[in-house]
């Protein structure tokens, strides 16, 4: 069964340090994306990256990285210098063809971070 | 572009009342979708729509019905609403289905005394 695991409840950093938000996915599909939100206080959702099964290069905007490794199912994602802007709920999401339509976006139970000044 | 909106942004509702929420996009998008979220959680996809005229259910829809009259317009109605049905509810939409990414709208809260 799909399932997208973010163990990281909650991080505290202080402004400027670098943090990894980890995410860790099962899926039987051999195509399939993967997605992070970002939830700040004012509560949208903002789309952050798309990345599909068949792309494991890294990517990088800005202070913001993503590291794909098929081989381990992750999909973490990299903030570096952290501000206090970057407080905010971030989510991992799955998606894959379930056929028919059946359409589901699997989501994380979502990564809390706290950039304290 | 606005986007995608909703309609109220807030509500509250007493035991037993309904109401619809409105969602519209100005994206073009064929696949449509209502999420709740309760606290601390992520999101449960309540409703779905892959086309104009077409719904399917999500993971939790009981409780809830939708309705897509127009490709650009999502409707989620609550006929009888209760205290459990308190969340904030989000709709989205996306171009096609599973590849593509799902834009949000800013979410309506509601609250049931």
């Amino acid at each position: 069964a799909q399932k997208v695991t973010q163990a990281q409840t909650e991080i505290s950093v202080v402004e400027k340090e670098d943090v990894t938000l980890d995410c860790v996915y099962e899926t039987r599909d051999t195509t399939y994306y993967l997605f992070w939100y970002k939830q700040p206080p004012s509560g949208e959702l903002v789309f952050l990256i798309r990345r599909n099964s068949f792309d494991e290069q890294n990517e990088i905007s800005g202070r913001y990285s993503w590291n794909f490794q098929k081989s381990t199912s992750s999909f973490n994602f990299t903030i570096t210098a952290s501000q206090v802007v970057d407080s905010a709920v971030y989510f991992c999401a799955l998606s894959e063809d379930q056929g028919d339509s059946n359409y589901q976006l699997i989501w994380g139970a979502g990564t809390k971070l706290i950039i304290k000044p | 572009n606005a986007g995608v909106t909703q309609t109220p942004k807030f509500r509250v509702l007493k035991t037993g009342q309904s109401m619809t929420l409105l969602c519209a996009q100005d994206m073009n998008h064929e696949y449509m979708y209502w999420y709740r979220q309760d606290p601390g959680m992520g999101l449960r996809l309540i409703h779905y729509s892959v086309g104009e005229g077409t719904t399917a259910k999500g993971e939790v829809p009981d409780g809830y019905n939708v309705s897509r009259l127009k490709k650009q317009n999502f409707l989620l109605g609550l006929e009888s609403a209760a205290p459990s049905q308190t969340s904030v509810y989000f709709c989205a939409s996306s171009r096609q289905g599973y590849q593509e990414t799902q834009y949000f709208g800013p979410g309506t809260r509601l609250l049931v005394l």
